[in-house]
Parts: structure tokens; C-alpha cells; sequence
């Protein structure tokens, strides 16, 4: 069975910092890529960033290129966020999801990220 | 970056009959070395993960129900839900992967008349 099990979201003040990290198990990791989506409260998704499969290359949505890093473990099976600088529209659940290419086939069940003080 | 748009934002349809969602990217997302539309359809029940409906404008995915098929080329898409079913009331996006960022719909609510 595969799974994506999100950790690491929780409340953080404005201009901290937070790692989530991502989790995967049931299929092959280093023949799919991964991604990050984010959906704020009560709004769409929001693609944040993705993974090549071998972690050769890195996409960012434009607007948080810089404060947004993500680095892949392909040993560990896991795929992780580091967001920095956090703000409160970065409030959101952040969402990891794997496939082949950039088609998003699987899920995790996501992570709440709460910015406030 | 490609902006996708979709309409209606919200839809009333009774048990049984055709939902019709539109989709529109801002620039072709077909591609020219494939002939493939980077086009997929995303359903979002309440609570819940999105679920991957359709890809490259049409193939469902195994388990899909066939009520579901999508259509369309180039910068203009649909996903039709033939007989809309109580289960079927969710949020459907549409995502262009055919160039970074990666970019979704705002959303298309389905909900029973």
C-alpha cells in the first residue's frame, strides 16, 4: 500500500522557521518525483515546489523561491520542506504528493502549518 | 507562468444528469514532441487529499469511474461528469504540468440541485 504521511506542521510565530518532512513507503521513491501543494484555509491548491527522482533538480513556485528549500533522501525515502521566514499567508495545510512525471497520483494526508503570534 | 481558469466557480446539478466543468490555460499546454496535453483533473471531497481523476486531458485513472471523462486540446478543456452521483459532490480542479511552476485551477464547487 503506498503512503505519504506528512510531519513536522504546527503553529510557528511570524518570521521563524519550520521543516516538514515527508515519508513514503509502497513504491519505488527514486522513480517518482515529489511534490509539495499547499491549500491555505478555505482556498485551492497551491503547488509549492517539487523533487526530481534521482534529486538532481528542484522546482519552486516563483514567489517563495529563497525562502522555501526542499531536499530529498532517497535512502531514507523522504522528502523534506524547510521554510523559512514564515509569514501568515503561509498558513495552510502543506501536502506532499508523489507520482511519475509531474502528475500528482498520490497523497498524504497533510500538514497543518499555523504562522501566527 | 501558465494561469489556468475555470468556470463555472460553483455547480447545482440534480442526481443523474451531466456536470460539464471548463477549464482554460493561458497558453497551449500541448506538446508539440508527444502531441500529449499536460492537463489533469483533480476531484477534492471535504476534509480529504485531492484525488487524480484524469491525465494528459483524458486517460482516466484505473478506478475512476467511466461517468467521469475529460476532453480538449490545446488551451481549452472540459471534464464531464455524465450522471453526477451523491459521491461526486466535491471541489474539481484542473493542473497544467506542462511547464514549471506547475499551476492549478482556482476550483469548480459540484454540489446536488
Amino acid at each position: 500500500e503506498v503512503q505519504l504521511v506528512e510531519s513536522g506542521g504546527g503553529l510557528v510565530q511570524p518570521g521563524g522557521s519550520l521543516r516538514l518532512c515527508c515519508a513514503v513507503s509502497g513504491f519505488t521513491f527514486d522513480t517518482y518525483w515529489i511534490n509539495w501543494v499547499r491549500q491555505a484555509p478555505g482556498k485551492g491548491l497551491e503547488w509549492v515546489a517539487n523533487a526530481r527522482e534521482d534529486g538532481s533538480n528542484n522546482n519552486y513556485v516563483d514567489s517563495l523561491r529563497g525562502r522555501f528549500t526542499v531536499s530529498r533522501d532517497n535512502a531514507k525515502n523522504s522528502l523534506c520542506l524547510q521554510m523559512n521566514s514564515l509569514r501568515a499567508e503561509d498558513t495552510a495545510v502543506y501536502y506532499c504528493g508523489g507520482g511519475i512525471g509531474w502528475y500528482i497520483r498520490y497523497w498524504g494526508r497533510g500538514a497543518l502549518v499555523t504562522v501566527s503570534s | 507562468d501558465i494561469v489556468m481558469t475555470q468556470s463555472p466557480d460553483f455547480l447545482a446539478v440534480s442526481l443523474g444528469e451531466r456536470a460539464t466543468i471548463n477549464c482554460k490555460s493561458s497558453q497551449s499546454i500541448l506538446s508539440s514532441s508527444n502531441n500529449r496535453n499536460y492537463l489533469a483533473w483533480f476531484q477534492q471531497k471535504a476534509g480529504q487529499p485531492p484525488k487524480l481523476l484524469i491525465t494528459w486531458a483524458s486517460t482516466r485513472e484505473s478506478g475512476v469511474p467511466d461517468r467521469f471523462s475529460g476532453s480538449g486540446s490545446g488551451t481549452d478543456f472540459t471534464l464531464t461528469i455524465s450522471s453526477l452521483q451523491a459521491e461526486d459532490v466535491a471541489v474539481y480542479y484542473c493542473q497544467q504540468c506542462y511547464s514549471s511552476p506547475i499551476t492549478f485551477g482556482p476550483g469548480t464547487k459540484v454540489d446536488i440541485k
